[in-house]
């Protein structure tokens, strides 16, 4: 059974002060792992998928990293607005289809 | 662009009751999924929907129960309704074959 943890729960940080959020996964052969972005009363924003170790995407301040057990996304001078839950989802080929989801990272970024 | 349509947006229901959420797919997208997400907890994945057929299912007992239907839309249905049901449900549409999700905003259900 596919599982995903992230860490921290909850970070605050300070408006420009850079740091990193954490996602541990257990699959049996990764097939993606996405990252998205939930505000407050709504549904996840997608953000990025990463396919296999060594591979990163940007966005913006964000940007993501993947390696055999784990990803980082790692927020670079944030902003008031990157406020909000980040959740960590893997797909794999016992999976099938489905997303498991982590419990997710809440930040506040204050300015 | 429409993207995932859900209604209601919010629904109060008593204990024991049976509720139908609904769910519009983003257009292009042929493949429905349905997600529960309690407070402060990550999404469960609920079941999955493609050609008018459940797919894949997740952990979930019989009293939660799905339909496709010909234009790609989907319900999802919940008999015997339960405290613990109280969650926030979530729609995703993809199209096959394709991880790239988009989910609706959700219908808040809360169970009294």
């Amino acid at each position: 059974e596919d599982q995903v943890t992230q860490s921290p729960e909850a970070l605050r940080l300070q408006e420009g002060e850079s740091s990193s959020l954490n996602c541990s996964y257990t699959v049996s052969g990764l097939r993606g792992l996405f990252w998205y972005r939930q505000d407050p009363g709504k549904g996840p924003e997608f953000l990025f998928t990463l396919y296999s170790a060594g591979e990163e995407k940007e966005k913006e301040r964000l940007k993501a990293t993947l390696t055999k057990k784990e990803s980082f996304l790692h927020i670079t001078a944030p902003k008031p607005e990157d406020s909000a839950t980040y959740l960590c989802a893997v797909t794999s080929g016992t999976s099938g289809s489905r997303l498991t989801f982590g419990e997710g990272t809440q930040l506040t970024v204050n300015p | 662009d429409a993207g995932v349509t859900q209604s209601p947006t919010h629904l109060i229901k008593t204990r024991g009751q049976q509720v139908t959420l609904r769910c519009s797919p983003k257009s292009g997208h042929d493949t429905v999924s349905w997600y529960q997400q309690a407070l402060g907890q990550g999404p469960q994945f609920i079941f999955q929907y493609y050609e008018e057929e459940e797919r894949q299912r997740g952990n979930f007992p019989d009293r939660f129960s799905g339909h496709q239907f010909p234009n790609y839309s989907s319900e999802l249905n919940v008999n015997a309704l339960l405290l613990g049901d109280s969650a926030l449900y979530l729609c995703a549409s993809s199209t096959t074959g394709n991880y790239g999700y988009t989910f609706g905003s959700g219908t808040r259900l809360t169970v009294v």
